[in-house]
């Protein structure tokens, strides 16, 4: 069984600095792909970075980043220059095989980004 | 519109009664899933569908719970005689299969009383 461990309930960063978000895994798949998402306390659910198990290079979405380390199973969220409006739940999410929509979630990171 | 749209966005039932729960996909994507989210938890798999047939619903907790997208567009999850634990957020979410992107709605927020 799949399984996502995020071990920071809660984190604090100042604004403009940057923080990164834990996220191990445990997968006897060798084809997966890892997910991050941002919700936000309206309760959508927004994709920010996708990264698949054999992708060489580490995946970049603007102020996103994907610190990806196979062998440690690992795959920790960077955000550079926080902004408040980062201030969310984050979310660390593997699929299961090929099916891109069926996920296993971890708990979630709750970030507070301070003024 | 052109996201993921979901209602009620909030509904109180009372133990026992029957509700639904209704997605609105992205026009065009042939995948929608459902996911049940607890308080203070990551959201949990439960159904999924390819335009009208259920491919997987190995996540459905309960006989309790039925889901169903008859046409491929509009979805329809149901749960029966609800009880205290069902309440949760319910989240749809549907996929493009052109790009690993996933949109999810903004949820239905089901308190059981």
């Amino acid at each position: 069984a799949q399984k996502i461990t995020q071990t920071q309930p809660g984190m604090f960063v100042q604004e403009k600095e940057a923080v990164t978000l834990d996220c191990t895994y445990d997968t006897s798949d060798q084809s997966y792909g890892l997910f991050w998402y941002k919700q936000p306390s309206s309760g959508e659910m927004i994709f920010l970075i996708y990264q698949g198990s054999y992708d060489e290079q580490n995946a970049t979405e603007g102020r996103y980043s994907l610190n990806f380390q196979k062998a440690r199973k690992s795959a920790n969220l960077v955000i550079s220059a926080s902004q408040l409006g980062d201030s969310a739940m984050y979310f660390c999410a593997m699929r299961e095989g090929t099916n891109a929509g069926k996920s296993t979630f971890g708990d979630g990171t709750t970030l507070t980004v301070k003024p | 519109g052109a996201g993921v749209s979901q209602s009620p966005r909030y509904k109180v039932a009372k133990r026992g009664q029957d509700v639904a729960l209704r997605c609105d996909p992205i026009s065009g994507h042939v995948s929608l899933f459902w996911y049940q989210q607890a308080l203070g938890q990551g959201p949990e798999f439960l159904t999924y569908f390819q335009n009208e047939a259920q491919l997987d619903k190995s996540g459905l907790p309960s006989d309790r719970f039925f889901a169903e997208r008859p046409e491929g567009s509009v979805s329809t999850l149901k749960i029966q005689r609800t009880q205290q634990e069902d309440s949760a957020v319910y989240l749809c979410a549907s996929f493009s299969h052109s790009g690993n992107t996933i949109y999810f709605g903004e949820g239905s927020w089901l308190t059981v009383v």
